[in-house]
């Protein structure tokens, strides 16, 4: 079964650092375009950062500089380190799998474009003191 | 701007049609995709490219483009629909954008 498990939530005090990690089931972490988005309770859904599978990044203005994305191919795992925490970076952290490359009537389309068909189940940060 | 706007609620008559729209610069050339999401749960992709479903999406979930809007129609609302919606494309930057969100009450 194609799946993805998100791990590593916590609670953690504004300014502290933790590191979320993403396991899939079925496919590889570094064959495919993967992305964080978080929840804020009651809120919506908020892209925080991707990874293509050529290893480029990309970050939302809202933790740029602050939180970084990665992937361990050996260990076949996701990573978000988040440092320097707010209490607006509390949220639910879902990880996410653009689906893969694909054609249809408009053409052929690759990663990037933030067709999300796999998530997990998410993991929850609470920043409070 | 790099934003996505969507209506916050949208109510339908069961087994009626309803049409949930997106609004963006970022659609003028990049598509949106669409996603269910239901409470307590991760979202799910609905739509996705110029109008795709993913396996085990019913096919009265379809959509459409046009400028700077995206369109998510329900072809015969069921019970089973009432949820959050929402829209995300990229833009030029290579960043993604989701929109506010839309809540279906089925009627």
């Amino acid at each position: 079964e194609v799946q993805l498990v998100e791990s590593g939530g916590d609670l953690i005090q504004p300014g502290g650092s933790l590191r979320l990690s993403c396991a899939p089931s079925g496919f590889t972490v570094s064959g495919n375009y993967m992305s964080w988005v978080r929840q804020a309770p009651g809120k919506g859904l908020e892209w925080v950062s991707l990874i293509y599978s050529g290893g480029s990044t990309y970050y939302a203005d809202s933790v740029k500089g602050r939180f970084t994305i990665s992937r361990d191919t050996s260990k076949n795992t996701l990573y978000l380190q988040m440092n320097s925490v707010r209490a607006e970076d509390t949220a639910v952290y879902y990880c996410a799998r653009d689906h893969p490359p694909y054609y249809d009537s408009s053409g052929y389309h690759t990663g990037g474009n933030g067709a999300f068909d796999i998530w997990g189940q998410g993991t929850m940060v609470t920043v409070s003191s | 701007s790099s934003e996505l706007t969507q209506d916050p609620a949208v109510s339908v008559a069961l087994g009626q049609t309803v049409r949930i729209t997106c609004q963006g610069d970022s659609l003028r050339s990049y598509f949106a995709s669409w996603y269910q999401q239901k409470p307590g749960q991760a979202p799910v992709l609905v739509i996705y490219g110029k109008n795709n479903r993913p396996s085990g999406i019913p096919d009265r979930f379809s959509g459409s483009s046009s400028g700077n809007t995206a369109s998510l129609t329900i072809t015969g609302a069921q019970a089973e629909d009432e949820a959050d919606y929402y829209c995300n494309s990229r833009d030029s930057s290579g960043n993604v954008l989701f929109g506010g969100g839309t809540k279906l009450t089925v009627l």
